[in-house]
């Protein structure tokens, strides 16, 4: 596997379901990223990682659940989603603290989840 | 916050060249970015360019930067039916690991 990776690629779930995103990165980087992307709504960052230490969380309802092991993995944790939370969620990964160097902090983003609330 | 503002759709004929604009407002914008997204897939880093450039270049694709202005532009020459995606600006402002996304522009091409 080269990049980075998103498994499942689409999900269906109930309000009631628990379910985890899984992304996994293989680009030796040192923070990973999870975006959530609606229809006709902006990218919206929802949390960052950076050497397994949690940096951001943009005000993210407690529903969502990261846990990032270790470098290479992050997990974003669903449960009692509302339908409103039906999107593409992206996993992105960069090598962060060197921008010093031109597009050190490069995004490379996985293919995302297409996750379903019914 | 800062802002990165980009229409939302371009059609083009094939063959025909492409440009697709961006505008920000953050004036310490040290990377400026240009991804694409297909249909069902990730976003994927086409190019970037520091902010002490002018203008990048890259096989079919021409990134022209207008700091006074704060404008950005992508040109595709020669614009190919697999160019249709949506094309995504990014920037990051000094010190900022985080970047901003414009909303995407979807570039549809038509014979």
């Amino acid at each position: 596997e080269t990049g980075v990776t998103q498994t499942p690629r689409h999900l269906v779930m109930g309000m009631t379901n628990k379910k985890s995103l899984k992304c996994e990165q293989h680009l030796g980087h040192n923070a990973m990223y999870w975006y959530k992307q609606s229809a006709k709504k902006p990218l919206e960052l929802m949390f960052v990682y950076n050497f397994k230490e949690q940096t951001e969380n943009n005000s993210v309802p407690s529903r969502f659940s990261p846990e990032c092991p270790n470098s290479s993995h992050l997990f974003l944790h669903l449960h009692t989603l509302q339908p409103e939370d039906s999107a593409l969620y992206l996993c992105a990964s960069s090598q962060m603290g060197t921008s010093g160097r031109a597009g050190a902090d490069t995004q490379y983003f996985g293919p995302g989840t297409r996750l379903t609330v019914l | 916050g800062e802002d990165v503002e980009q229409s939302l759709f371009l059609s083009v004929r094939e063959g025909d060249s492409s440009v697709i604009n961006c505008t920000y407002t953050d004036s310490s914008s040290t990377y400026l970015y240009w991804y694409k997204q297909e249909p069902g897939a990730g976003l994927q880093l086409l190019t970037y360019i520091f902010s002490n450039m002018d203008m990048k270049q890259d096989q079919r694709l021409t990134v022209l930067l207008n700091k006074k202005d704060k404008h950005l532009s992508l040109r595709i020459a020669d614009t190919q039916t697999g160019d249709s995606a949506i094309y995504f600006c990014a920037e990051y402002g000094r010190g900022s690991y985080i970047p901003t996304f414009g909303r995407g522009t979807s570039l549809i091409v038509h014979p």
